[in-house]
């Protein structure tokens, strides 16, 4: 079984349209948790840290369920711009490597 | 401020053969790690210089990968001999510090097919 788990996608929105990502993670002592995006053949990069009392940043909100080992990603008002992959990452105590999803494929089509 | 950096972008090499992939860090992060892509799968983590020392090899998959950070700089990792299971994109990494408080910084990555 993953270390992290993600539903692969794709998932094909219109501009403007709400969605929404999905992740768990076996690991009980994770500590960190992450969203990356991945434009293709490019680096991962830091999307948003996830903390307990949930975060947003502009249309980008993140969510911890530490009960359900559960981490979600929701993106308000698609832009054609968010079409990537998106990672799901997370970081246990005394650990500094990061444990990676297979990442969620977006597609927003105008 | 520039970025990581990774050389070369691509590298193509027949089974048997050797191959060196480098890194160089973000200037001032002590931090730097190695992480690799397989065809199909997650990015994996190889492994965590602090500075010059190798603080986690637990994802190296065996011998025949050995990295190298001398004087807490620039790093390389070298496969020999390359098998065909070894093709993927090699990413390096680099933060500032430890902890969840410093991003880990990814380079472009190194494309490696080894046929």
């Amino acid at each position: 079984r993953k270390e992290v788990e993600q539903d692969p996608g794709p998932f094909n929105v219109p501009e403007g349209a709400t969605v929404a990502f999905n992740c768990t993670y076996s690991n009980s002592a994770s500590q960190s948790f992450f969203w990356y995006r991945q434009d293709c053949r490019k680096e991962p990069k830091l999307l948003m840290s996830v903390y307990s009392s949930g975060n947003e940043d502009g249309r980008f909100t993140a969510q911890l369920n530490r009960a359900s080992q559960y981490i979600s990603l929701l993106i308000r008002d698609s832009k054609l711009s968010d079409s990537a992959t998106y990672l799901c990452v997370v970081r246990s105590a005394g650990f500094q490597k990061l444990v990676f999803g297979t990442g969620t494929r977006l597609l927003v089509s105008p | 401020e520039a970025g990581v950096t990774q050389f070369p972008s691509h590298s193509v090499i027949e089974k048997g053969q050797t191959v060196t992939l480098r890194c160089d860090p973000i200037s001032g992060h002590d931090n730097l790690y190695w992480y690799r892509r397989v065809m199909g799968k997650e990015i994996k983590f190889l492994l965590h210089f602090v500075k010059e020392s190798k603080q986690d090899e637990s994802g190296m998959p065996n011998n025949r990968f050995l990295a190298e950070r001398t004087g807490g700089t620039y790093s390389t990792l070298k496969v020999q001999p390359a098998e065909l299971e070894d093709s993927g994109v090699y990413f390096c990494a680099s933060s500032q510090d430890q902890g969840s408080a410093y991003e880990q910084y990814f380079g472009p990555g190194t494309r490696l097919t080894v046929t």
